[in-house]
C-alpha cells in the first residue's frame, strides 16, 4: 500500500463548480499537508500548506485537515479556466523532536479540466 | 530573478553512457532535493540534501548518485543509465526549516535507449 493515495483523475468541470481534490495517507507521522500545481510543461509550485489538523482558506481554495480519517482535501470555488492543471497533494513528516526529516512524500496527481 | 535551473532541459542517451544533470539555485537555500516523475506514479524523491555535504536517500535511490559541494549546485549522477530512468526529472530547493516550500526547477525529460 501507497503512503499517499491520490485519485487521478482525469477531473472534467464546467466554469464555475466547485471541485474537490482529495488524498489519503498511511503514515502518522505526517504532520505538513501541502498542495501543488502543476501546468503543463513545468514544474510543480506550492499552492497551500496546512500545518496538523484544520482548514486553511486563501481565495478561491480551501485545504482541510482530518488526521482522525487520514484524509486530505483541497476544494476550488468557482473555478476557472486557468485553473487546469495537475494537482499534487504532498506529506511531510516530523520526528519526536519536532524537526523535519526533509522527506516529501507525493500523490500521484490528479489532472483538472475547467472548461469554458 | 529567484530561481532553480536545470541543464539540459531535454537529453537522449543510450544505455551505460554516464551523464550528469545539473542543479542550481540562486535564493541561497540549504535544502535542495532530485525527483523523477513518472505517470501514474507521481513525483518521488530520489535523494535530497539538507546542506553541503550532507545528502540522503529517498524513496528510490537506486542507480543515481548526487554531491552538495557547494550550497547552489546539487548535481544529479547517473553512472550507467538503463530504459527504466527514462522519466522526468525535477530538482528544487527551498529554505532551511521550510521543507513543505519546495521551488522546483523546470525539469528535465531523460530518455535511455
Amino acid at each position: 500500500q501507497k503512503e499517499v493515495e491520490q485519485d487521478p483523475g482525469p477531473l472534467s468541470v464546467p466554469e464555475g463548480a466547485i471541485v474537490s481534490l482529495n488524498c489519503t495517507y498511511s503514515n502518522s507521522a505526517f504532520q505538513y499537508f501541502m498542495w501543488y500545481r502543476q501546468y503543463s510543461r513545468k514544474g510543480p509550485e506550492l499552492l497551500m500548506y496546512t500545518y496538523s489538523s484544520g482548514n486553511k482558506e486563501d481565495g478561491r481554495f480551501t485545504a482541510q485537515v482530518d488526521k482522525s480519517s487520514k484524509y486530505i482535501s483541497l476544494f476550488i470555488r468557482d473555478s476557472q479556466p486557468s485553473d487546469s492543471a495537475t494537482y499534487l497533494c504532498a506529506m511531510l513528516g516530523i520526528n519526536a523532536g519536532g524537526t523535519s526529516y526533509g522527506k516529501l512524500t507525493f500523490g500521484q496527481g490528479t489532472i483538472l479540466t475547467v472548461h469554458p | 530573478e529567484a530561481q532553480v535551473t536545470q541543464n539540459p532541459r531535454y537529453l537522449i542517451t543510450v544505455t551505460g553512457k554516464k551523464l550528469t544533470v545539473t542543479c542550481s539555485q540562486n535564493m541561497n537555500h540549504e535544502y535542495m532535493s532530485w525527483y523523477r516523475q513518472d505517470p501514474g506514479l507521481g513525483l518521488r524523491q530520489i535523494y535530497y540534501s539538507m546542506n553541503v555535504e550532507v545528502t540522503d536517500k529517498g524513496d528510490v535511490p537506486e542507480g543515481y548518485k548526487v554531491s552538495r559541494k557547494e550550497k547552489r549546485n546539487f548535481p544529479l549522477i547517473l553512472e550507467s543509465p538503463s530504459p527504466n530512468q527514462t522519466s522526468l526529472y525535477f530538482c528544487a530547493s527551498s529554505p532551511s526549516g521550510q521543507f513543505y516550500e519546495q521551488y522546483f526547477g523546470p525539469g528535465t525529460r531523460l530518455t535511455v535507449t
